[in-house]
């Protein structure tokens, strides 16, 4: 069983409001990284961090930001939702480059 | 440009039989090649992961075969139950950087009938 946790699993707000979508993992992992999946499509990666105060953007353009303030701690921000982002978002992480484990996701719905 | 496919796109089977999917790559330099099953509305979950120098890995019902030459790899699941019902996620991992690029296949929905 992985040890990684995604708060909320559903998600339904109006354009405009600021949501954040958490994420956090009690195995020590230093490596953690969301991804964004819309139904049939493969899985786009929109930010991920190495460690402690280390984020980086990924593949998919995104008007997201994420923190990495506490090594279990990921969470995922968007400022401004609209409904383009609706979308299944997962957190996964993983100690090197072994096996990633995943949230069981949060699928946000944007009006 | 790296890229990984899936076939077949979906698949129905009956409970019972066993059915075999497919992963061609163009990922290079290889490093690993990952096979994840996720259940509707939920994470993936790791089912097998196979180096280079490996040809086959089992899983209880799931055999993952790999052919690093032709860069194929396939997914064998043996006596099908309900349960197995899902999309299969082919994975590839590159060399190019100390993190390991994923690449990602768009992945098998796979319905079990009783």
């Amino acid at each position: 069983e992985a040890d990684i946790y995604q708060t909320p699993r559903y998600l339904v707000i109006g354009t405009g409001k600021k949501i954040t979508l958490e994420c956090s993992q009690t195995m020590g992992h230093d490596k953690m990284y969301w991804y964004q999946q819309d139904p049939g499509m493969e899985l786009h990666l929109i930010h991920y961090s190495y460690g402690v105060n280390s984020t980086e953007k990924g593949d998919l353009s995104s008007e997201s930001t994420v923190s990495r303030i506490r090594t279990e701690h990921f969470p995922l921000t968007l400022e401004s939702a609209r409904p383009s982002h609706t979308s299944q978002y997962l957190c996964a992480s993983t100690k090197s480059s072994g096996e990633l484990f995943f949230g069981e996701g949060s699928r946000l719905t944007v009006l | 440009k790296n890229q990984v496919e899936q076939s077949p796109q979906s698949l129905i089977i009956l409970e019972g039989k066993n059915c075999t999917l497919q992963c061609n790559y163009t990922v290079s330099p290889f490093s690993n090649l990952r096979w994840y099953k996720q259940d509707t509305g939920r994470g993936p979950v790791s089912l097998t992961i196979m180096t280079f120098s490996e040809n086959t890995k089992s899983n209880g019902r799931y055999t993952a075969t790999l052919d690093a030459d032709t860069k194929q790899s396939s997914l064998h699941i043996t006596a099908s139950q309900l349960s197995d019902s899902a999309s299969y996620i082919c994975v590839v991992s590159d060399r190019g950087s100390t993190l390991g690029r994923l690449y990602f296949g768009r992945g098998t929905q796979l319905t079990v009938w009783p």
